[in-house]
């Protein structure tokens, strides 16, 4: 069963900084793309950030370009997103999410999630 | 980046109803669309990918269809489970990733 679980979401002050870990299984971890998705409260989804399966190429967001760092242990399986000078508006439940794709030339939808963990960013 | 357009934002439906969301792509996508349902407090779950095609495990009542910048999501008769909030997402290329801002399908 393939199985994603996000922890390390908390309460900070603005401009502090956090990270978060994906606990992975039940699949090939070294096969797949992993993504963020964060949902502000009572908000849509927002993708964030997305690592390819050896880590060697990532990709972020305009919005947490420059502060947000994600990376993956592949030996551990698991996913981490490293946020730094955090903001209010980054308050948001954080979602790791595995990348399908049907073909190698073609883009990924997102077939599991985990959880989410919450990131509350406030003084 | 492109933008995803759902509607409505709202819906208000009885069990039984045939319910149909629109998402508009501001360009072409192909088929290279999903739908995602979420409930309160869950995380999302998929429901359809490229367009049309079912998730593992998703019931038949559920239906995608289109093409290029206009897509349908179908519940052919609304059960008391679908009751949640229905995202579209397109992956017609890689970053960013966008998401529709969602519609809620309420009982009526």
């Amino acid at each position: 069963e393939v199985q994603l679980v996000e922890s390390g979401g908390d309460l900070v002050q603005p401009g502090g900084s956090l990270r978060l870990s994906c606990a992975a299984s039940g699949f090939t971890f070294t096969s797949y793309y992993i993504h963020w998705v964060r949902q502000a409260p009572g908000k849509g989804l927002m993708w964030v950030s997305h690592i390819n399966p050896d880590g060697t190429t990532t990709n972020y967001a305009d919005s947490v370009k420059g502060r947000f760092t994600i990376s993956r242990d592949n030996a551990k399986n698991t996913l981490y997103l490293q946020m730094n000078s955090l903001r209010a508006e980054d308050t948001a439940v954080y979602y790791c999410t595995r990348g399908f794709r049907t073909t190698v030339t073609t883009s990924h939808y997102f077939d599991f999630w985990g959880q989410g963990t919450l990131v509350t960013v406030s003084s | 980046d492109i933008q995803m357009t759902q509607s409505p934002s709202t819906l208000s439906a009885s069990v039984g109803d045939r319910v149909t969301i629109t998402c508009r792509a501001s360009q072409t996508i192909s088929s290279w669309l999903a739908w995602y349902q979420q409930k309160p407090g869950k995380a999302p779950k998929l429901l359809i990918y490229k367009a049309s095609s079912l998730g593992t495990g998703v019931p038949s009542r559920f239906s995608g269809s289109g093409s290029g910048t206009e897509f349908t999501l179908t519940i052919s008769s609304l059960q008391p489970d679908d009751f949640a909030t229905y995202y579209c997402q397109q992956y017609n290329s890689y970053s960013p990733w966008t998401f529709g801002q969602g519609t809620k399908v309420e009982i009526k």
